[in-house]
């Protein structure tokens, strides 16, 4: 069964520092999103990405906050300059339909820790 | 805006015994539901949906859950709740139209002790 690949697991960065965090949605797939979760909170969008654009982003996804699909087969989310508020679980997913009724399929997560 | 309440942070119940995680929605407009499973180390699976149609949607693992507009739930059920069954539950609500984002409750605990 196709899955959506999420590396690394866990990332531990030192506040102030880059990261990027690597997904590889369904092959087939043209909907790719991103969404986090603090630890105990709500699963919450960030953005939402098609036809090498950003298609809706929430209020979290600030300037510090960037996704692009190098090549064909990876969707990345960089942080430019991490802040401990920033650790959370981040999860990517995809999907094959523009429309509500589609359901998106999800990575494992990457768990990323800022001290 | 939309939103999702998932009243419950931890549900216990008995192997063999009916299981049921609750989740009521605000959207403004028609909505499609979604419950997902969250297994440890693992990513979110999609159980089920409610799109149109009969208000008793069937899923995977044995899964159900019912549409009730008049209330705003979408309650998921189980006949015959698994120890395999224990695991984090997210509902999702997300609007009818357009490429808008899944919005989540913030999940409930499932634990089913044998």
């Amino acid at each position: 069964e196709p899955e959506v690949t999420q590396t690394p697991s866990h990332q531990v960065t030192q506040m102030g520092q880059e990261v990027i965090l690597r997904c590889v949605p369904i092959s087939n797939h043209l909907y790719f999103y991103w969404y986090r979760q603090i630890l105990g909170q709500k699963v919450e969008f960030l953005v939402s990405f098609y036809n090498n654009e950003i298609s809706e982003k929430s209020e979290i996804f600030d300037d510090q906050f960037s996704v692009e699909r190098p090549d064909g087969s990876n969707f990345t989310l960089k942080i430019r300059s991490t802040k401990l508020e920033d650790s959370a679980m981040y999860f990517c997913a995809s999907s094959d339909g523009f429309a509500g009724n589609t359901e998106a399929f999800f990575g494992q997560g990457t768990r990323l820790t800022v001290v | 805006a939309q939103s999702v309440a998932q009243p419950e942070d931890q549900v216990n119940v008995a192997e063999g015994n009916p299981l049921t995680v609750k989740c009521t929605y605000s959207v403004s407009g028609n909505p499609y539901l979604f419950w997902y499973v969250q297994y440890p180390n693992r990513g979110l699976q999609f159980l089920l949906k409610y799109i149109t149609g009969d208000n008793l949607v069937k899923g995977s693992y044995g899964f159900e859950a019912e549409f009730n507009k008049s209330q705003t739930s979408f309650h998921l059920k189980k006949p015959s709740a698994l120890v395999s069954d224990s695991a984090l539950y997210f509902c999702a609500v997300r609007l009818l139209s357009g490429n808008t984002p899944l919005v989540f409750g913030k999940g409930t605990r499932l634990s089913v002790i044998a």
